[in-house]
């Protein structure tokens, strides 16, 4: 079936800091992959999608590349802020429908 | 700014209870989800709705659950009767598909929070 894995939280950095979260996928075929962001007390944001094969999606300095050979679509930013707090999750679609990961929590303390 | 709105935000009942959660999606969209967040869970695809059509309700409890689209602006979701296993945030998504496809971004409401004591 259609599974997302990602790395088991939390995840605690210093403002500045590197950020990787690994996800990996299993899927028939070739999905799409997203990444979602969700504040405290909020719903899910579409922070960056890819739909092939070695795109990159990117936004607010996220970045993931669609890996098929690794099955993976890890998320990275360069520099995280304290801004950037919130639980990130990945999910892969098939037959129109989401598969999410557990989803990982991030802090960043100043 | 278009969003989808979803009421009540926050609910706190006793099992047994009819609970309704409603939710008005992006204008012009076709195109509705209904998920359910717990921890032990995650997040769970319940059912969703084209064109107020439902396609796949496979992911809900269907001796309790519910799910309809009265019209184009509102979804609703509900339980009945509601049981202690039910306390969730559960969430609404639209999106817009012509034609279908894997490609649909969903654009999520802020979530009803619901307790069942």
């Amino acid at each position: 079936g259609n599974s997302v894995t990602q790395m088991e939280g939390p995840v605690t950095l210093s403002e500045e800091a590197f950020l990787t979260i690994n996800c990996t996928y299993t899927a028939t075929g070739y999905p799409s992959l997203f990444w979602y962001v969700q504040y405290p007390g909020e719903g899910l944001q579409l922070l960056l999608k890819a739909t092939k094969a070695d795109d990159k999606g990117s936004n607010k300095g996220f970045e993931a590349t669609y890996r098929k050979e690794t099955t993976s679509f890890h998320l990275e930013k360069g520099s995280v802020q304290v801004s950037d707090s919130a639980v990130y999750f990945c999910a892969l679609t098939r037959s129109e429908k989401l598969v999410f990961g557990k989803g990982t929590k991030l802090t960043v303390n100043p | 700014d278009a969003r989808v709105t979803q009421t009540p935000r926050h609910k706190v009942t006793e099992m047994g209870q009819e609970v309704t959660m409603r939710c008005q999606p992006i204008l012009g969209h076709n195109t509705v989800f209904w998920y359910r967040q717990t921890m032990m869970q995650g997040l769970e695809l319940l059912a969703y709705f084209r064109n107020r059509a439902p396609l796949d309700d496979s992911g809900m409890p269907k001796d309790r659950f519910s799910a309809e689209m009265p019209d184009a602006t509102l979804a609703t979701l509900k339980i009945q009767p509601s049981e202690p296993r039910d306390s969730a945030v559960y969430f609404c998504a639209s999106g817009s598909s012509p034609g279908g496809g894997a490609q649909e971004t969903q654009y999520f409401g802020p979530g009803t929070r619901l307790l069942v004591l």
